[in-house]
């Protein structure tokens, strides 16, 4: 089955910039999609399609994909953005959903 | 906009088999594909299964097979999944979810149902 891998944590301070990484084997094939979640609530879409974002989402996430590596980038993060984030991806092969294993980003 | 509502968290014995619900509105339910994803304490987001358009077919996550089943009444507008011999490991936080789009993302989610299985 496909597999996903993240970092666990990144550590990021305020108004810096946070990059998550999800690898994959040849996942620039595929499309990638993100979700935020804090702590006690359900998942959030971020970005979805590599680096399309749904209405409402700051342009502060985004996201590119190629090769094995698929990364979603959080400029200028706010205390706001501490939460795990997941990439996921649809293989069209098994007809499966796949999640990366999540990775928590603290702000400093 | 679509929104998902589920059922209240349930506490289950051994052996014994849970099934929540998952009801939408603001939405043609029928053009939905529902997808089932769980998450055990402190760990990460685990798709079960889906119920497609029309509520035609079903898919299954393989780890799960044999065990869930998911359903939907196009008549109250709600999705149901049932999991039956429960063990502790199935302990989790139960989410419904819409595909969306050719590659399928996930949007919006419900807002999860504990399933504690203790005896």
């Amino acid at each position: 089955s496909y597999v996903l891998t993240q970092p666990p944590s990144v550590s990021v301070a305020p108004g810096q910039t946070a990059r998550i990484t999800c690898e994959g084997n040849n996942i620039g094939s595929k499309s990638v999609h993100w979700y935020q979640q804090k702590p006690g609530q359900a998942p959030v879409l971020v970005v979805y399609d590599d680096s399309d974002r749904p209405s409402g989402i700051p342009e502060r996430f985004s996201g590119s994909n190629s090769g094995n590596t698929a990364t979603l980038t959080i400029s200028t993060v706010e205390a706001g953005d501490e939460a795990d984030y997941y990439c996921q991806v649809w293989d069209s092969s098994s007809d499966h959903y796949v999640f990366g294993t999540g990775t928590k980003v603290t702000v400093l | 906009q679509v929104q998902l509502v589920q059922s209240g968290a349930e506490v289950k014995k051994p052996g014994s088999s849970v099934k929540v619900s998952c009801k939408a509105s603001g939405g043609a339910f029928s053009s939905y594909t529902i997808s089932w994803v769980r998450q055990a304490p402190g760990q990460g987001l685990e798709w079960m299964g889906r119920i497609t358009p029309t509520f035609v077919t079903t898919n299954y996550a393989q780890r799960f097979q044999g065990r869930v089943t998911i359903t939907a009444d196009e008549s109250t507008s709600t999705a149901y999944m049932e999991l039956s011999s429960l063990r502790s490991e199935d302990t989790a936080v139960y989410y419904c979810t819409r595909d969306r789009g050719s590659s399928r993302w996930f949007d919006p989610w419900g807002q999860g149902t504990l399933v504690t299985v203790s005896s």
